[in-house]
């Protein structure tokens, strides 16, 4: 069965840094895109950012392009976004998907930034 | 950048009646390969979005079916064709064809009457 799970979310301050990061299991990772979805409070789905299987090419929202950096450990079947610069704008629900036509989401990991 | 727009915004339907929504993109979602990379999402209150259908009419494994794609080109639809309670949710269309960018429709709500 195919589970993807975030962690690492929580409430930080503006202008701080965070790692999300995503454990995946049920297939095999290291061929497949992985994606980062997010959803502001009460709004709609925003793509975030793909890294394509093996380390390869990586892609960004123009939102984050500069501030965000995704990245992947295929040895440990685990996705990540690093996150600098914290605006009060990114304040949302992080999802992690499979691939990067959304077949499978985890519960999302919330990240509130406020003073 | 591809923009989707979906409509109606807010759907309510009767138990048991259909439901239609409508995706349409800002340049035809034909990809070079051949084929359409336009998706389907429903989430439910408080849940993850989930994959209901993807490359315009092909269901998801345990999808029921009753949700049905269909479209071509730059026009899609999403129909449900007896809704039932468990429907509930905001559907959300999704083009993977023209990316990066990657974009989603703004979501339509679905609500009983």
């Amino acid at each position: 069965e195919v589970q993807v799970l975030e962690s690492g979310g929580g409430l930080m301050q503006p202008g701080g840094s965070l790692r999300l990061s995503c454990e995946a299991s049920g297939f095999t990772f290291s061929t497949y895109a992985m994606s980062w979805v997010r959803q502001a409070p009460g709004k709609g789905l925003e793509w975030v950012s793909t890294i394509r299987g093996s380390g390869g090419s990586t892609y960004y929202a123009d939102s984050v392009k500069g501030r965000f950096t995704i990245s992947r450990d295929d040895s440990k079947n685990t996705l990540y976004l690093q996150i600098h610069s914290l605006r009060a704008d990114d304040t949302a629900v992080y999802y992690c998907t499979k691939g990067h036509h959304g077949d499978y989401w985890g519960r999302g990991t919330l990240v509130t930034v406020s003073s | 950048d591809v923009v989707m727009t979906q409509s109606p915004l807010s759907l309510p339907v009767t138990l048991g009646q259909p439901a239609s929504i409508s995706c349409r993109s800002s340049q035809s979602l034909v990809y070079s390969d051949g084929n359409t990379y336009l998706i389907w999402f429903q989430q439910r209150p408080g849940q993850s979005p989930r994959r209901l259908i993807y490359q315009v009419s092909n269901r998801d494994s345990g999808v029921p079916d009753r949700f049905s794609g269909s479209g071509s080109g730059t026009d899609f639809t999403l129909k449900i064709s007896r809704v039932e309670a468990e429907d509930v949710g905001v559907y959300y269309c999704m083009q993977a064809t023209h990316w990066p960018p990657i974009t989603f429709g703004q979501g339509t709500r679905l609500e009983i009457k």
